[in-house]
């Protein structure tokens, strides 16, 4: 929605770097994570996905890590572009239970 | 393909007054889910479909709070009375089915300000 993200963490970043956007979630049953995008006056938008039974997962431009030890979560933006500019949420389910549960979202900032 | 659609876009209201929102989701998609987004933080689940039956409806305020979803399509989300803390975005999504893998769509939003 409009103004998501006034008085949440933010990560500044210039054109071309790479951007690491972390999560910790709290749930040690949760098996299935999920990184959502979000533009202003938008709903969030699916980025990537990943199963607890994996540590890594690429997609375009987009690497996924998850450690389960320390319930971490990472976002890793290559080449970070001024269209990645959003809120980026990570969303957690747990066995057993259908809802995704999301965290409170970190700004990234993409300046050219 | 359409995405999923919401209306109104935008709603300002008094406190104890009644507003409803109503979602279009895409078609086919038998899961329908209702989030409420506070400013500042992710979204939260209030409720969720699966055809016209409620699968999760556990962190809905059913006191002010109402949905249906009748014929398993469009569904309607209703506050009556309205509480100055219910000012949110809330988001339509669906998904074809429900459970791990199964990415949810979400719509646009209505932001709704109570004052």
């Amino acid at each position: 929605g409009e103004n998501v993200g006034l008085h949440l963490p933010t990560l500044s970043v210039q054109e071309g770097d790479n951007s690491i956007i972390n999560c910790a979630y709290s749930n040690s049953a949760s098996d299935y994570f999920i990184w959502y995008k979000q533009e202003s006056g938008k709903g969030p938008q699916f980025i990537i996905d990943i199963r607890s039974n994996m540590d890594k997962r690429q997609g375009q431009r987009v690497t996924v890590l998850l450690n389960k030890t320390v319930k971490h979560l990472s976002l890793q933006i290559a080449a970070t572009q001024p269209g990645d500019s959003a809120v980026y949420f990570c969303a957690e389910k747990t066995v057993g239970f259908q809802k995704l549960v999301f965290g409170t979202g970190t700004r990234l900032l993409v300046s050219p | 393909e359409a995405g999923v659609a919401q209306s109104p876009r935008y709603k300002i209201i008094e406190k104890r007054q009644s507003v409803a929102f109503w979602c279009n989701p895409i078609s086919g998609h038998a899961t329908l889910y209702w989030y409420q987004q506070i400013l500042g933080q992710g979204p939260k689940l209030l409720i969720q479909f699966q055809n016209n039956g409620v699968v999760d409806d556990s962190q809905l305020p059913k006191d002010r709070f109402s949905a249906e979803r009748l014929k398993g399509v469009d569904s309607t989300l209703k506050i009556q009375p309205a509480k100055l803390e219910d000012s949110a975005v809330y988001l339509c999504a669906s998904s074809q089915l429900a459970g791990k893998g199964i990415e949810q769509f979400f719509g646009p939003g209505t932001r709704l300000t109570v004052l």
